[in-house]
């Protein structure tokens, strides 16, 4: 079974750009997370999406935002970028039926805002 | 104080050595444990979940829960050169898929 998949896995922006960012499930997960991974704050939760509705929500600004498609597929967008979202954006999935299931990361988009 | 706590290390363990790591938590009502290992400039790979009190052991490896005392463990046994990474505990807490993580505990397993 194929795993998370992560598109692009670099990239490089400017501040005040706008970037998005994509994610394939493990065939059968309806539910994907993404997750914020900096050398200062660690990883930290950014939302939850289930069944294309937003199920759970990290405390990070409204700039940062993400939705989901039928098929599971899932987008997070961060608009006006700022140095310190120069980050390890990883998104991770499971089935979504159950509290506490297991999460399987996907390998992470490099986001480097200069 | 922070969610989940974990000493940063380094851990440094013998080859062949048990590598013992430990995670506390803050909120009871934590329901699932996991134990994550990430290589430098790689993502979190899965080692270990834990629901309930006790041990749970996977091949080298074994997971130690005491909810009473809001910790969990792990311990790697015959650890390897490959073995050396960082190891992250995550909590979720009763509602929710949420990953709440500590800041990770680096090992180093010198041959």
């Amino acid at each position: 079974k194929a795993g998370v998949t992560q598109t692009p896995r670099y990239l490089i922006k400017t501040r005040g750009q706008q970037v998005t960012l994509s994610c394939s499930p493990i065939s059968g997960h309806r539910s994907v997370s993404w997750y914020q991974q900096t050398p200062g704050q660690g990883l930290q939760f950014l939302f939850e999406y289930f069944s294309e509705t937003q199920r759970n929500k990290g405390n990070f600004p409204g700039r940062f935002s993400g939705r989901q498609f039928s098929n599971s597929r899932s987008e997070m967008n961060v608009s006006t970028l700022e140095l310190g979202d120069s980050a390890l954006y990883l998104c991770a999935s499971s089935f979504g039926t159950s509290a506490g299931e297991t999460q399987y990361f996907g390998p992470g988009t490099r986001l480097l805002v200069l | 104080q922070k969610e989940v706590e974990q000493n940063s290390g380094p851990l440094s363990v013998p080859e062949g050595a048990i590598a013992s790591l430990n995670c506390t938590y803050s909120d009871r009502g934590s329901q699932s444990f996991f134990w994550y290992r990430q290589y430098s400039g790689k993502s979190p790979e899965l080692i270990m979940f834990i629901y309930s009190n006790g041990d749970k052991e996977d091949g080298r490896f074994t997971a130690q829960l005491n909810k009473a005392s809001q910790y969990v463990s792990l311990l790697i046994r015959d650890s390897q050169p490959s073995d050396s990474a960082t190891y992250l505990c995550a909590v979720i807490k009763a509602a929710g898929n949420k990953l709440t993580f500590g800041g990770g505990t680096r090992v180093l397993v010198k041959p």
